[in-house]
């Protein structure tokens, strides 16, 4: 069966600080993979999607950026953190209509 | 969906009764959608999902309806429990693109 990991479940940063998110996908080949930022009480906003290994759509131009080293693996980064990067972390994936979602990470940048 | 920041809707229900979560979309294009259930500090869980040719389809314990004529979708969750209390939240997709998700109902239940 096919099983989503993400990590770290929660992390503290500071400002200025880089940001290294991992998630993995087990279970499945090609996925389409993807990253949302969920603020409290607020929807999910897309940060980026991947078709495929080293292919990375920006949804929203920002801070941060996104890498798809191997078939099941996307990363999310930043060089330096603001503020506003606070919130809670999605990956997601899917390969017919249905996504799945890992178990997010917390992040707080103080 | 907009977002209504903070404060989302809320649904309380006492437990054993039925509660009904409601949903409007925003694409008349989109032709398959899904509710999502996430708990506080968790990640979003699939609940049951539902394409535009069907205007119903049901699990257990819960039943999706699809009201194309008024874009509008509801989650209809039978007896129910206190394990049953999280934000409720659908994802519409229209195709070709990504989802576009609703900011959610957090439902409530009394014992």
């Amino acid at each position: 069966s096919q099983t989503i990991h993400q990590w770290p479940a929660t992390l503290v940063q500071p400002v200025g600080s880089p940001l290294s998110l991992e998630c993995t996908v087990e279970g499945t080949s090609n996925p389409n993979l993807y990253w949302y930022r969920q603020a409290a009480g607020r929807g999910l906003q897309l940060l980026f999607y991947s078709v495929g290994i080293g292919q990375i759509s920006s949804e929203v131009p920002q801070n941060l950026s996104a890498s798809r080293p191997q078939d099941r693996q996307f990363i999310l980064s930043s060089k330096k953190l603001l503020l506003s990067d606070s919130g809670f972390y999605l990956c997601a994936w899917r390969t017919g209509q249905v996504m799945f979602f890992g178990s997010g990470t917390q992040l707080s940048v103080l | 969906g907009e977002s209504v920041g903070l404060h989302l809707p809320t649904l309380s229900v006492q437990e054993g009764d039925n509660s009904i979560i409601n949903c409007a979309y925003s694409n008349s294009a989109s032709d398959y959608f899904i509710w999502y259930k996430q708990e506080s500090g968790k990640g979003p869980q699939f609940i049951i999902d539902i394409r535009s040719n069907m205007d119903k389809r049901q699990g257990q314990r819960v039943t999706v309806l699809l009201n194309k004529t008024v874009k509008h979708l509801s989650l209809q969750i039978a007896a129910t429990q206190p394990g049953d209390s999280a934000v409720y939240f659908c994802a519409e997709n229209p195709p070709g693109q990504n989802f576009v998700f609703g900011p959610g109902t957090r439902l409530s239940v009394l014992p």
